[in-house]
């Protein structure tokens, strides 16, 4: 059974720092890995999604790897400002019927 | 890109009372539509997956009676919780794919905070 960790939890730092947001499936026989974020009581905005042969994506200042071999994905926030404040969360395509399996997520706060 | 509009964002209903869920596809159509919720500091869960036409699929746990998901048309499904009560207050989301059943290629809505006092 697919499941998805994600860590930490949490995280707070000060604006302007370049962090990592760590995502793990436990079987690689994933099909994609999507990161999306989440404002507090809002839906879901789609971040980034890495296709299976993919090994990473960029879109501006965040970069997402993937590596189905080790069970990993990061997403890497560049520069980090106030707005970036959002919950993270990763989720894997898995199965033959490729539902999503969510992580719980990363609660980031970065703070000026 | 593609939207899915989802209503309402927030609603506050008494025990016992039904609640409805829309989401429309605005300029795609949405052959499967996935439906979520998401309880306090957990994951996201599926509830149901619904294809245009046909009866929805419930994940194990989820109550087909209780959570009723309405599929007839390519741009429109519904989520109906009836009954509800106030362990139901939850996130509700729901995510619509243009493709077959598990597409990667899908768009989520805004979310429905419900509260049941």
């Amino acid at each position: 059974k697919q499941e998805v960790t994600q860590i930490p939890a949490a995280l707070s730092v000060p604006e302007g720092e370049n962090l990592v947001l760590n995502c793990s499936f436990t079987d690689s026989a994933i099909y994609n890995l999507q990161w999306f974020r989440q404002d507090p009581g809002k839906g879901l905005t789609s971040l980034l999604l890495i296709q299976s042969s993919q090994r990473e994506q960029t879109s501006g200042r965040l970069n997402a790897s993937l590596d189905k071999s080790s069970g990993r994905s990061t997403l890497y926030i560049a520069a980090s400002q106030p707005g970036d404040s959002a919950t993270y969360l990763c989720a894997a395509y898995a199965g033959n019927n490729r539902k999503l399996i969510w992580g719980l997520g990363t609660s980031l706060a970065v703070n000026p | 890109g593609a939207v899915v509009s989802q209503h309402p964002s927030r609603v506050i209903c008494k025990s016992g009372t039904s609640v409805k869920i829309e989401c429309r596809s605005l300029d795609f159509q949405a052959t499967t539509m996935f439906w979520y919720r998401q309880f306090p500091k957990q994951s996201l869960m599926l509830m149901a997956t619904s294809n245009e036409g046909s009866k929805a699929t419930y994940e194990q746990g989820v109550e087909k009676d209780k959570f009723l998901i309405n599929h007839a048309s390519l741009t429109l499904s519904t989520l109906t919780v009836t009954s509800a009560h106030p362990e139901d207050s939850s996130f509700y989301i729901c995510r619509g794919a243009p493709g077959e059943t598990g597409s990667t290629e899908a768009f989520f809505g805004q979310g429905t905070r419900l509260t049941v006092v």
